[in-house]
């Protein structure tokens, strides 16, 4: 099986611009979780996506916003961006059936915001 | 929600050495406790978890124990090399409001040769 893919896997932006990333789970996973990674922060969690529907939500400012669409497939987006949102931003997915289902990570997206 | 702590957030060892990882969480209602390792611009992948019903857990070289009444659990890696050398995440899930991966801070291991 393919594994998660991201794309892009690199963007650099400036301050107030808007940014779309996209992750694409393996086939037949249904949940889509995303994740902020920064030095100083690690790793924390934005928001988890299972049938097209937000199932949970980390504590980020409403800059961040994602979705769904029918095939699994899931982007999210940062609006007016900050200096402080550059990191790495990694996507999992899992089957979704249950919240101990295993989490397989893509590669992620480094943003940098000049 | 889920306050995690992992300790310490460095280590080095000498190859061959044991190396263990502690990480402690404050939801009672966890249940789910995996580990993750991260090389160097690579993904987090998972290395071993351990359910609430489990006190321990063994794959090879590496090992999870669980103390669910101290609310903590370890990883244990033996006979180390150095590909183990990585960050190593500790990741308590709760089934109750949070049902999130919560992610420890990090544990830097450097296995020296």
């Amino acid at each position: 099986k393919a594994g998660v893919t991201q794309t892009p896997r690199y963007l650099i932006k400036t301050r107030g611009q808007q940014v779309t990333l996209s992750c694409s789970p393996i086939s037949g996973h249904r949940s889509v979780s995303w994740y902020q990674q920064t030095p100083g922060q690690g790793l924390q969690f934005l928001f988890e996506y299972f049938s097209e529907t937000q199932r949970n939500k980390g504590n980020f400012p409403g800059r961040f916003s994602g979705r769904q669409f029918s095939n699994s497939r899931s982007e999210m987006n940062v609006s007016t961006l900050e200096l402080g949102d550059s990191a790495l931003y990694l996507c999992a997915s899992s089957l979704g059936s249950s919240g101990t289902d295993t989490q397989y990570f893509g590669p992620g997206t480094r943003l940098t915001v000049l | 929600g889920e306050n995690v702590e992992q300790h310490p957030s460095t280590l080095s060892v000498q190859e061959g050495d044991s190396a263990v990882i502690k990480c402690t969480y404050s939801d009672s209602a966890s249940n789910y406790f995996p580990w993750y390792k991260q090389e160097l611009g690579k993904r987090p992948q998972l290395i071993i978890d351990i359910r609430s019903n489990v006190g321990e857990k063994k794959d090879q070289r590496i090992a999870v124990t669980l103390n669910k009444t101290a609310k903590h659990f370890s990883l244990h890696i033996t006979e180390t090399q150095p590909e183990d050398s990585a960050v190593y995440f500790c990741a308590p899930w709760s089934s109750g409001s949070a049902r999130q991966l919560t992610f420890g801070s990090g544990t830097q291991l450097t296995v020296l040769p």
